[in-house]
This record gives structure tokens, C-alpha cells and sequence, in this order.
């Protein structure tokens, strides 16, 4: 079956740097679009980031353009996420998100998610 | 400021209808095929209707959706308290190049 694992996560000061993977399982990974998508505490989805297959396309959200990089390894079925500068407002669990093949590329919906992983800005 | 507006709450009383909009624009909605997710309180969102009225195998029938111009509704007939959830309407903007979400609405089951 369709697992997708986030690891990284926990507390990490202001300024710092933080490194999420997410790993899967039960599919073939290279053939699926992939997506970073957060959640503040008490607050709505925000997307993140969109991977190609391949990984050579690349798409942020403007809110975090400039400060993230994401990732994909196809011959270990993972992804990464790499955010610098962390601020309070970066407090979040963050998903990986696999679109499904039923639309096209970046345009298709999110047909798994992985189980999310907290990480919090803090001193 | 979500770029796709939805109702922050909509309530039922069990066995009624409810209704949550999803209003967006012509670089959204308007051209791109819209989804849902329902997120249970402590868990990851789950797709709940795809390609605008598309219900996934698992999604019971009493859940259905909608697309009109720039807008999408997704209806739950026959409201159950399980049904109690966060809803999110999501779909790919070509201006911004990005996906974007609606700030989900609250489903409370009276």
C-alpha cells in the first residue's frame, strides 16, 4: 500500500535551518509529482512546493521562495525539503503530498498524504 | 489572505443537506479542475472529490461536487456526525504558477 513517511522534524532556533525527508513506499516512486504542504497551529493548508518527476521543475510559493529547496532522490524513493532562516511563523506540521497520475503534472490533486511532522521555531 | 475564499464554518443538524462554496478566479477554477479534502481533527487531509465532481473509491455518495464559472460547491447530503471535519478546496493557478488552497471551512454537526 501508499506510504509516505516525513522525518526531520522538532524544535529549531530562530535563524536556523531545517532538513524534512520524506520517504515512500508501495508505489513507483519516480512516476508521481510530489508536494510539501504546511500547516500553522489552528490554521489552514498552505502549500509549499511542487517537484517534477524527474526533479528538474521546481515551483515555491512565494512566501517561502528564496529560503526553501526541495528535492527528490528516485533511486531511494525520497524526498527533502531544506529551509533556512526560520522564523516563529514557520511553526507548522509540515506534509508530503503525492499528486495523483489521473491529472497533469502540477495541475493534478493531492491523492496521498504522508502523516505530517511538527516543527517548531523556538529558543 | 487565501487566494480561494471558503465560508470559515457551515453547520446541519444530522440527516440535512449543507453546502460549502469555494469562490476563486479565471486563472484557478476557472480554468483548472478544482479538489477536495476533508481533514478529521489530529490527521492528514484526505481527497475527498477530484477532477471538480469526482468522488475517489472509499468517499460515500453522500458527498458531491460542483464547478460553475469561477466558483465549486461541494454538498453532503444526509449529514452524519462523523462528517464533522475541516474542508479544503484546492486547485492549480496558472498566474501564480502555484497550488492554492481555500482557508477551509469547519463542518460542525449539530
Amino acid at each position: 500500500q501508499v506510504q509516505l513517511v516525513e522525518s526531520g522534524g522538532g524544535q529549531v532556533e530562530p535563524g536556523g535551518s531545517l532538513r524534512l525527508s520524506c520517504s515512500a513506499s508501495g508505489f513507483t516512486f519516480s512516476d508521481y509529482y510530489f508536494n510539501w504542504v504546511r500547516q500553522a497551529p489552528g490554521k489552514g493548508l498552505e502549500w509549499l512546493s511542487c517537484i517534477s518527476t524527474s526533479g528538474m521543475t521546481v515551483y515555491y510559493a512565494d512566501s517561502v521562495e528564496g529560503r526553501l529547496t526541495v528535492a527528490r532522490d528516485n533511486d531511494h524513493d525520497s524526498l527533502s525539503l531544506e529551509m533556512n532562516n526560520l522564523r516563529a511563523e514557520d511553526t507548522a506540521v509540515y506534509y508530503c503530498a503525492r499528486k495523483s497520475r489521473l491529472g497533469l503534472g502540477e495541475l493534478s490533486h493531492f491523492d496521498y498524504w504522508g502523516q505530517g511532522i511538527l516543527v517548531t521555531v523556538s529558543s | 489572505q487565501s487566494v480561494l475564499t471558503q465560508p470559515p464554518s457551515v453547520s446541519a443538524a444530522p440527516g440535512q443537506q449543507v453546502s460549502i462554496s469555494c469562490s476563486g478566479s479565471s486563472s484557478n477554477i476557472g480554468k483548472n479542475y478544482v479538489s477536495w479534502y476533508q481533514q478529521l481533527p489530529g490527521t492528514a487531509p484526505k481527497i475527498f472529490i477530484y477532477h471538480n465532481d469526482r468522488r475517489p473509491s472509499g468517499v460515500p455518495d453522500r458527498f458531491s461536487g460542483s464547478r460553475s464559472g469561477t466558483s465549486a460547491t461541494l454538498a453532503i447530503t444526509g449529514v452524519q456526525a462523523g462528517d464533522e471535519a475541516d474542508y479544503y478546496c484546492g486547485a492549480w493557478d496558472n498566474s501564480l504558477s502555484a497550488w492554492v488552497f481555500g482557508g477551509g471551512t469547519k463542518l460542525t454537526v449539530l
